[in-house]
């Protein structure tokens, strides 16, 4: 059975980064790509990126570049996401999600909260 | 960047009732789409992926359909646990777009 376990919720000062991680199981980790989604508040689903963890290779939607970086553990089949300079529009649901080219399975979120 | 028109934004069903959602891409995505149920307070989950392709698990009353920019998304006989919004996405340039969403409520 697939399945990304995803690192727990944060709440985080403005200005500052976090770290989250995907610990993903039930596959082979390098044969899959590993997406990134933001989900706002009440909003829809925002594509972030996408790292290839076999050849650490990663894609960036252009409105993220700068602000998400994507990194894989291919010892510990964890995929990571930073995100850095944190403001309020950074207050979101991250997912991970796994898949050749479309998201096969997701994990179960991580609630980012932006406050001082 | 692709963009993708999803409509309508939101949805009112009987149970029994078939439903119809669509989007619409800026250009053609080469049946590159993929829908997706999700339910307050859960991730997303797959449902069909290139168009019309039913993932394992996904029932039949499931369908999609289209080609070239325009897609469709069906679900016949509704059943109280349809219930959610559902999502497209195009995969077949990047950057990767969803649609806006269709939140399927009862009637």
């Amino acid at each position: 059975e697939v399945k990304l376990q995803q690192s727990g919720d944060e709440l985080v000062r403005p200005g500052a980064s976090v770290k989250m991680s995907c610990k993903a199981s039930g596959y082979t980790f390098t044969d899959y790509a590993m997406h990134w989604v933001k989900q706002s508040p009440g909003q829809g689903l925002e594509w972030i990126g996408t790292i290839i963890p076999l050849i650490d290779t990663t894609s960036y939607n252009q409105k993220f570049k700068g602000k998400a970086t994507l990194t894989a553990d291919k010892s510990s089949n964890t995929a990571y996401m930073e995100l850095s300079r944190l403001t309020s529009e950074d207050s979101a649901v991250y997912y991970c999600a796994m898949g050749q080219l479309d998201f096969d399975y997701w994990g179960q979120g991580v609630m980012v909260t932006v406050s001082s | 960047d692709i963009q993708m028109t999803q409509s309508p934004p939101s949805l009112s069903a009987s149970l029994g009732d078939k439903v119809t959602i669509t989007c619409q891409a800026s250009q053609n995505i080469n049946k590159y789409i993929a829908w997706y149920q999700q339910k307050p307070g859960k991730a997303p989950r797959q449902l069909i992926r290139y168009t019309s392709t039913l993932v394992s698990g996904t029932p039949s009353r499931f369908s999609g359909s289209g080609s070239g920019r325009d897609y469709s998304f069906s679900i016949s006989n509704v059943e109280s646990e349809d219930i959610a919004s559902y999502y497209c996405l195009q995969y077949d340039n990047l950057p990767y777009t969803f649609g806006a969403g269709t939140k399927l409520e009862l009637k």
